[in-house]
């Protein structure tokens, strides 16, 4: 059964830097990409960062850019987001989503439940 | 301010067809194929329809969707309560090189 499950989340002032970590069971993680897209309270569904499979290509949403950095460990079966510089703006539930093959351009057939990220002061 | 546009809400009742519209612009439905995530509350979203036209396994044939031009449309048919939910297009695109997303439809069973 594949799972993914996040971690990492909390609560963080603006300017503080949080890494949110997936880790991905039932199926083998270095065959598929991987992204991480977020949902503010109440909101629609936002993506924000995705990585190929070997991690050689990252791909960022531009309301990130800059500020956060994907990465994943394939030994260790393991997607990560760094966040640095978070604003009160990016408090929001960030799941991780298996992309349905190899490529980016794949959409996403498995969700985490995600991690909830608070940014207040 | 959502790249793909949808209407915010959608209602019908049991056993009617609704559609929900997906408007995007070359770069993402014009030049590629559209995704459709059907999100319970409280839940994960689930991949509905993808390739614009296609079924994941276990996903109803009262779902179907199309695309035209630099539009996409869901359609559901037979329409039952189970299928209130938030529902969002999406799909890649070329200009910004990531994911873009509707802002989701809310649809009610009345």
């Amino acid at each position: 059964e594949v799972q993914l499950l996040e971690s990492g989340g909390g609560f963080v002032q603006p300017g503080g830097s949080l890494r949110l970590s997936c880790a991905a069971s039932g199926f083998t993680f270095s065959n598929y990409a991987m992204s991480w897209v977020r949902q503010a309270p109440g909101k629609g569904l936002e993506w924000v960062s995705g990585i190929s499979v070997s991690g050689g290509s990252t791909y960022y949403a531009d309301s990130v850019k800059g500020r956060f950095t994907i990465s994943r460990d394939n030994s260790k079966n393991t997607l990560y987001l760094q966040m640095n510089s978070l604003r009160a703006e990016d408090t929001a539930v960030f799941s991780c989503a298996r992309a349905r093959d190899t490529a980016m351009i794949n959409p996403f057939d498995y969700w985490g439940q995600g991690t909830l990220v608070t940014v207040s002061s | 301010q959502s790249v793909l546009t949808q209407p915010p809400s959608a209602s019908g009742t049991p056993g009617q067809r609704v559609t929900i519209s997906c408007s995007g612009s070359s770069p993402n439905i014009g030049s590629n194929t559209v995704h459709w995530y059907q999100q319970l509350p409280g839940t994960a979203p689930k991949l509905l329809i993808y390739n614009t036209n296609q079924r994941p396994s276990g996903v109803p044939d009262r779902f179907s969707g199309s695309k035209s031009g630099t539009s996409a449309s869901l359609a559901i048919s037979g329409l039952q309560s189970e299928d209130e939910a938030d529902y969002y297009c999406a799909a890649w695109d070329d200009s910004l090189i990531g994911w873009v997303f509707g802002g989701g439809t809310k649809l009610t069973v009345l």
